[in-house]
């Protein structure tokens, strides 16, 4: 049984339309993370939620935010997309503080901007 | 430089057994990871392994871990064509924020 879905596998969005990608958890973990993966790198830390907190990287533009409404779900919102904005979207899940060991990862958001 | 660096292609025949290899920059890592990922997906955990011990074996999975050169290796016996993926180097402390390297394409031929 999947434990990270992602809806949806595909997205497809205008340029400069707001497009919202979306994560839900049964795992019940206290740390989510939204990754960007282009072709051939790594995935990106764009953000983080360690509970409620909400932990943005430096280099993360501001056309990106999230919002975790409660503890299962987690929203990646972006303004304005650009071309340069097309990726895979990789949502993720751990549990720290409790000894576990690994980050759970959905199947991924692919964005394609037109 | 890059916090995990990766060699970005490994070519074998089915059958050999293949290597591929990663080293990190983060003394203080404590978990290090091999995902695997195929096309369109997202990322599979394969096994990991804790920075206090040198080697890990899982059926044809044998993990190696260097902590002084920060070297680590994942090791697949019996490669098949099933095995042909991109295979991705991580670290951790705990099981925070893992930072990953850029992807070994593994390509598996006949």
């Amino acid at each position: 049984d999947a434990m990270v879905i992602q809806n949806p596998r595909y997205q497809v969005t205008q340029f400069g339309k707001p497009v919202t990608l979306s994560c839900s958890q049964t795992l019940n973990h206290n740390v989510m993370y939204w990754y960007q993966q282009k072709s051939s790198q790594a995935p990106k830390l764009l953000f983080h939620y360690y509970d409620k907190d909400f932990n943005n990287e430096a280099d993360t533009p501001d056309n990106f935010q999230s919002r975790r409404p409660n503890t299962s779900f987690c929203f990646l919102d972006i303004r304005s997309p650009g071309l340069g904005d097309a990726a895979m979207y990789l949502c993720a899940t751990s549990r720290v503080g409790d000894g576990s060991t690994e980050a759970f990862f959905g199947q991924g958001t692919r964005l394609t901007v037109v | 430089g890059e916090d995990v660096e990766q060699s970005l292609f490994l070519s074998v025949r089915e059958g050999d057994s293949s290597v591929i290899n990663c080293t990190y920059t983060d003394s203080s890592s404590t978990y290090l990871y091999w995902y695997k990922q195929e096309p369109g997906a997202g990322l599979q955990l394969l096994t990991y392994i804790f920075s206090n011990m040198d080697m890990k074996q899982d059926q044809r999975l044998t993990v190696l871990l260097n902590k002084k050169d920060k070297h680590l290796s994942l090791r697949i016996a019996d490669t098949q064509t099933g095995d042909s993926a991109i295979y991705f180097c991580a670290e951790s402390k705990g099981s925070y924020i893992p930072t990953f390297g850029r992807g070994t394409s593994l390509i598996v031929h006949p």
